[in-house]
C-alpha cells in the first residue's frame, strides 16, 4: 500500500504571495491532518479534515485554510504568506476512528524570501 | 496549556547499548493515545511506538519499549541494543480523544536528538 505522498516537496515564494500544497492520503484513509515544523515553535497542529469537513482546528491565523476533496485529497493554502511561514508542512493521514494512528508524509519544505 | 516536555534535547549512546528517553506531559483530559516518533534526516516522520492511556500495561516493539506512569504523566522510551539506524530526533507525543468523538490533534514535544556512536 502506497504511503502518505505530498506535492511538490519544495517551495520557494515570496512576502505577500499565496501557497497552496496538496497531500494524498495511505488508500482508504478519510482523514487527513496537517502540522507545521519550525526549529523555535517545534511541531503545531494547523487543521483536520474528514470526509471533506474540518472536523479540528489549532491555534493558527486565518491566513491558513484547507479543503479536502471526494477522494480524500487535501490541499492546505496560506494566503499573504509572511517570513515566519517558512516551515516544513507535514501531513498525516488516519483511518475512520480517532483512535487510529496518524501516518505521516515526507513533508513540503516551505521557504518565503 | 497541555503540554509535552523532553527534558532531553540530546542523547548519546554506544552502539549496541541501551539508552532511555524521557518525556512527562500535561493534560488535564483522562481519555488519550500516547505515541513515539523519530524523524531521521530524511524528515519523515515514522511512528515508533503507541500506548493506550487505558491500558496499564506498558508497549513494546521488538527493541522499543515504554514506561508509561500515567499517575506521574511520564512516558520514557527505551531503546535496547541501539543500532546506528536509531540516529534521529525522537518526539513524544499524545492526542486526546473527544467523548463525542473524533480526536484533537497532535501535541508534540520539542524533540530528543538521538546520537549512536559506532
Amino acid at each position: 500500500k502506497a504511503g502518505v505522498t505530498q506535492t511538490p516537496r519544495y517551495l520557494i515564494k515570496t512576502r505577500g504571495q499565496q501557497v497552496t500544497l496538496s497531500c494524498s492520503p495511505i488508500s482508504g484513509h478519510r482523514s487527513v491532518s496537517w502540522y507545521q515544523q519550525t526549529p523555535g515553535q517545534g511541531l503545531q497542529f494547523l487543521f483536520e479534515y474528514f470526509s471533506e469537513t474540518q472536523r479540528n482546528k489549532g491555534n493558527f491565523p486565518g491566513r491558513f485554510s484547507g479543503r479536502q476533496f471526494s477522494n480524500s485529497r487535501s490541499e492546505m493554502n496560506v494566503s499573504t504568506l509572511e517570513l515566519g511561514d517558512s516551515a516544513l508542512y507535514l501531513c498525516a493521514s488516519t483511518g475512520e476512528a480517532a483512535t487510529d494512528t496518524q501516518y505521516f508524509g515526507p513533508g513540503t519544505r516551505l521557504t518565503v524570501l | 496549556a497541555q503540554t509535552v516536555t523532553q527534558s532531553q534535547p540530546e542523547m548519546s549512546v554506544q552502539e549496541a547499548e541501551t539508552v532511555t528517553l524521557s518525556c512527562t506531559y500535561d493534560t488535564s483530559e483522562s481519555d488519550y493515545y500516547l505515541f513515539w516518533y523519530k524523524q531521521p534526516p530524511s524528515r519523515q516522520m515514522i511512528l515508533v511506538i503507541r500506548q493506550e492511556a487505558y491500558k496499564q500495561q506498558n508497549a513494546t516493539e521488538n527493541r522499543f519499549s515504554v514506561n508509561f506512569q500515567k499517575a506521574a504523566k511520564s512516558f520514557s522510551l527505551k531503546i535496547s541494543d541501539s543500532q546506528l539506524g536509531d540516529a534521529a530526533m525522537y518526539f513524544c507525543a499524545y492526542r486526546i480523544l473527544f467523548s463525542g468523538g473524533g480526536a484533537d490533534g497532535l501535541t508534540f514535544g520539542k524533540g530528543t536528538h538521538l546520537i549512536i556512536q559506532p
